[in-house]
């Protein structure tokens, strides 16, 4: 069963870091692409990024590409996001998510995490 | 970036009944699009993805049609289950694109 837990949300203030993870299981990690997406309160989702199997292509959306860094640990089957000088508009439901084999959209999702940026 | 304009944001329907949601993008996105369900507590789901192509284990009432700009999700025959929260999401032009949400009611 393909399993994706996200960790490392909480209460952080203006202007701090972050790093979040997601544990992957139930699957080869290393041979998929991985992305993250977010969603603020009572909005839709936003795309944030993808990472390749071998960490060699990253892709942003542009208005994020400054402040947050996608990076993956294959040893250790787990995806961060590193954000950095968070502001309140960062708040969100965080979620990583797989990369179907042969494409781009998400085949499984983790449930979210949490993070609210706030002093 | 690709706009995806997805409407209605609200629905009301009933059990048995059929509905449709719509997305449309700014530009074509060929066939490059997928639907997701969201349900409080439960992971994302995608439902269907090359803008027709059901998942595996996605049920057959269930129907995505469209290429271009132009896409829709059918759903026939409403059961209590399937009141949720659909998201379409481009994925043919960087970066990915998702559309605003149809939130699917009981009536």
């Amino acid at each position: 069963e393909v399993k994706l837990v996200e960790s490392g949300g909480g209460l952080v203030q203006p202007g701090r870091s972050l790093k979040l993870s997601c544990a992957a299981s139930g699957f080869s990690f290393n041979d998929y692409w991985m992305g993250w997406v977010r969603q603020a309160p009572g909005k839709g989702l936003e795309w944030i990024g993808e990472i390749n199997q071998d960490s060699s292509t990253i892709n942003y959306t542009p208005s994020l590409k400054d402040k947050f860094t996608i990076s993956r640990d294959n040893a250790q089957n787990t995806l961060y996001l590193q954000m950095s000088k968070l502001g309140s508009e960062d708040t969100a439901i965080y979620y990583c998510a797989r990369e179907a084999a042969v494409s781009y959209y998400f085949d499984y999702w983790g449930q979210g995490v949490m993070v609210t940026v706030s002093s | 970036d690709v706009q995806m304009t997805q409407s209605p944001s609200y629905l009301a329907a009933s059990p048995g009944e059929s509905v449709s949601i719509s997305c449309k993008a700014s530009k074509s996105i060929s066939n490059n699009l997928a639907w997701y369900q969201e349900k409080p507590g439960k992971a994302n789901k995608l439902l269907i993805h090359s803008g027709s192509t059901l998942q595996s284990g996605t049920p057959s009432r269930f129907s995505g049609s469209g290429s271009g700009t132009d896409f829709t999700l059918t759903i026939r025959s409403l059961e209590f289950e399937d009141f949720a929260v659909y998201y379409c999401q481009q994925y043919n032009e960087y970066p990915f694109t998702f559309g605003s949400g149809t939130k699917l009611e009981i009536k």
